[in-house]
């Protein structure tokens, strides 16, 4: 199982709004709903903060958002702030197993 | 409030296997999957596989077939990790995740596997 494509870096001013992609395939994004967003500063444990593709967790900012078009899923960050500033993976579930995606760091301008 | 604890860092040399716990508290373990994630230093995440708390079905990536084995004690709500045949290639974070409907959370604080000669 490859990983999920993400680009390896974003970048946005502050208020902008920002999207990451997660490109993957028929037989995991293409195929569940099961697609989680976790946000990871430096040195620290990954936060979730979207699920099932669109869903936020209580505790996620609502400035963090989620999509999915065919085999790729999307993280959308309106209103870039500081804090925003971070490594950002995607995960799908790909039936019994799951893989993550490369990873995209966020830098605020 | 649920929260998993990890056993503490570990050097291991080339070939030995290490055995890594993680603990639950604060909710029902036998009810869950617990998942096990890496993080080679400066790398991304990588998905390890799963244990089953109540039944201890588990599945692995297909990279670590052979290598690794994950087990639990529902006595102690503890699920354990072992990977074999260690390489410089292992040497990571290895992170404990309760997970439910493929929501992976909370996590474990991590533990460092350290492999070097």
């Amino acid at each position: 199982q490859s990983a999920l494509t993400q680009p390896a870096s974003v970048s946005g001013s502050p208020g902008q709004s920002i999207t990451i992609s997660c490109t993957g395939t028929s037989g995991d994004i293409g195929a569940y709903n099961y697609v989680s967003w976790y946000q990871q500063h430096p040195g620290k444990v990954p936060k979730l903060i979207i699920h099932g593709v669109t869903n936020r967790p209580s505790g996620a900012s609502n400035r963090f958002s989620g999509a999915k078009s065919g085999n790729t899923a999307f993280l959308i960050i309106s209103g870039l702030q500081a804090e925003d500033e971070a490594d950002y993976y995607c995960n799908s579930y790909t039936g019994r197993t799951y893989v993550f995606g490369t990873g995209t760091k966020v830098t605020v301008l | 409030q649920v929260q998993l604890v990890q056993s503490g860092a570990e050097v291991k040399t080339p070939g030995a296997s290490v055995t890594v716990s993680c603990k639950a508290s604060g909710h029902t373990f036998a009810g869950y999957y617990i998942h096990w994630v890496r993080q080679a230093p400066g790398q991304g995440l990588e998905w390890v596989g799963w244990v089953k708390a109540n039944s201890g079905e588990t599945t692995y990536a297909q990279r670590f077939q052979g290598r690794v084995t994950m087990t639990r004690d529902t006595s102690f709500s503890t699920t354990y990790l072992e990977l074999t045949s260690l390489t410089s290639d292992d040497t990571a974070v290895y992170y404990c995740v309760r997970e439910d409907r493929g929501m992976f959370d909370p996590w474990g604080q991590g533990t460092l596997v350290t492999v070097s000669s």
